[in-house]
């Protein structure tokens, strides 16, 4: 299986900060990766695939970028609706598909 | 509107069955490949299963292959998971989720349910 790392577990920040999550896989996914966002009691929410596409409806404060097992988010300048924990999920391998362990975007 | 939505949660005992139904509305049911996710109280997101969008092929996680089964009637528009020798670590929120594209999966979801949650404890 596919193992899937995320950094930072937790993130503080401000509105307006520029904030990165990484994600790391075991093995090289080229970049068949997807971001989700997810709110507390709600579903996830895809934000971004393939690495770096940005899902219809997503705002362009949003990006994605990488390929092979080193990957990242970026929020260019956060916003109180950005406050959530964001998933990566590698689809390299479809069995299993594999899931980061999430990153908890907080307020400062 | 286009949704998702799960039912047949409840409270079971060890080693008991439960399943679940997940009724889709707003698009073509029977052209998408659809999937179970599910999430344990405060944990990450975890794949449980896949069926193919005509039911032929089917994936399962390795932690539920063989006491999980997943089908789907696409007459009803409904997503089915039948789970039996449950254990306590399958206490979970379960999602179906919705693949990216009709025909041949993309492998990532773009449109969820709410969840329904299973809690498997004596």
């Amino acid at each position: 299986d596919i193992q899937m790392t995320q950094s930072p577990s937790t993130l503080s920040a401000s509105v307006g900060d520029r904030v990165t999550i990484t994600c790391r896989a075991s093995q090289s996914i080229s970049n068949w990766l997807a971001w989700y966002q997810q709110k507390p009691g709600k579903a996830p929410k895809l934000l971004i695939y393939k690495a770096s596409s940005l899902e219809n409806g997503v705002p362009s404060r949003f990006s994605g970028s990488g390929s092979g097992t080193e990957f990242t988010l970026t929020i260019s300048s956060l916003q109180p609706d950005d406050f959530a924990t964001y998933y990566c999920q590698q689809y390299n391998s479809y069995s299993p598909l594999t899931f980061g362990g999430g990153t908890k975007v907080e307020i400062k | 509107q286009v949704q998702l939505v799960e039912s047949g949660g409840g409270v079971v005992q060890p080693g008991g069955s439960l399943r679940l139904s997940c009724v889709a509305s707003g698009f073509t049911f029977s052209s998408y490949g659809m999937y179970w996710v599910r999430q344990a109280p405060g944990k990450g997101l975890e794949w449980v299963t896949f069926i193919r969008y005509d039911g032929s092929i089917k994936y399962y996680a390795d932690s539920v292959e063989g006491r999980f089964t997943v089908s789907r009637d696409n007459s009803k528009n409904t997503l089915y998971l039948l789970m039996d020798s449950l254990r306590a670590e399958d206490t979970a929120l379960y999602y179906c989720a919705k693949d990216y594209a009709g025909g041949n999966p993309y492998w990532y979801f773009d449109l969820w349910g709410r969840g329904t949650l299973v809690t498997v404890s004596s």
